[in-house]
């Protein structure tokens, strides 16, 4: 059985663009959770989604945002990109509502120049 | 508001002897505790998790954690260290009224160098 998988693994981007990060969770689970992890530091929570609907959100500007499908893959967009927002972006996934912990993805390395 | 401390920057044992790294949490109601490792440029591992009951949670690779609600600990255990334990070590707490799983707090990390 696949893991969290997500994509792309590495990512170069100038100031000012855009970017698409994705992630596909385990099979069964219906919740996927987005964290930002700068070097140094632990996880920052971002984003959580259950049934396409947003269920949680961190302390991240409106610059981020995020959507899950039907078939519980998810996407975080982030505009206006700057250089603070080069970090590794984890994708997890869990069963919504069972208290297990999460199961991460390897993570999108972002550098943004 | 929930945070997670993680004392040490950096823990060193030899191996085969026991080592501990430190956690203490606060949170406004009960907590739910884990702790993942990571290994370099990849994703975190689960290793294990407090939710209730015994306050002594065993979890994968030989880790047991320790919940101590008067001192608000999870101090993350493992009676012989392996050089293979050699990683990063993170603690993460979530308050037990959310209703969602999402929104937990990490510490900062403890690397773990176990020398042969």
């Amino acid at each position: 059985d696949a893991g969290v998988t997500q994509s792309p693994t590495h990512l170069i981007k100038t100031r000012g663009q855009h970017v698409t990060l994705r992630c596909s969770p385990i099979s069964g689970h219906k919740s996927v959770s987005w964290y930002q992890q700068v070097l140094g530091q632990g996880p920052q929570f971002i984003f959580q989604y259950y049934e396409k609907e947003e269920r949680g959100r961190g302390n991240f500007p409106d610059r981020f945002s995020a959507r899950q499908f039907p078939n519980y893959s998810s996407e975080l967009n982030v505009n206006a990109l700057l250089l603070g927002d080069s970090a590794l972006y984890l994708c997890a996934s869990s069963p919504f509502g069972v208290d297990h912990g999460y199961t991460f993805g390897s993570g999108t390395r972002l550098t943004v120049v | 508001a929930q945070s997670v401390a993680q004392p040490e920057d950096q823990v060193n044992v030899a191996e085969g002897n026991p080592l501990t790294v430190k956690c203490t949490y606060s949170v406004s109601g009960n907590p739910y505790l884990f702790w993942y490792v990571q290994y370099p440029n990849r994703g975190l591992q689960f290793l294990l998790k407090y939710i209730t009951g015994d306050n002594l949670v065993k979890g994968s690779y030989g880790f047991e954690a320790e919940f101590n609600k008067s001192q608000t600990s999870f101090h993350l255990k493992k009676p012989s260290a392996l050089v293979s334990d050699s990683a990063l070590y993170f603690c993460a707490v979530r308050d037990a009224g959310y209703t969602n799983a999402g929104k937990s707090t990490f510490g900062d990390g403890t690397t773990l160098t176990v020398k042969p």
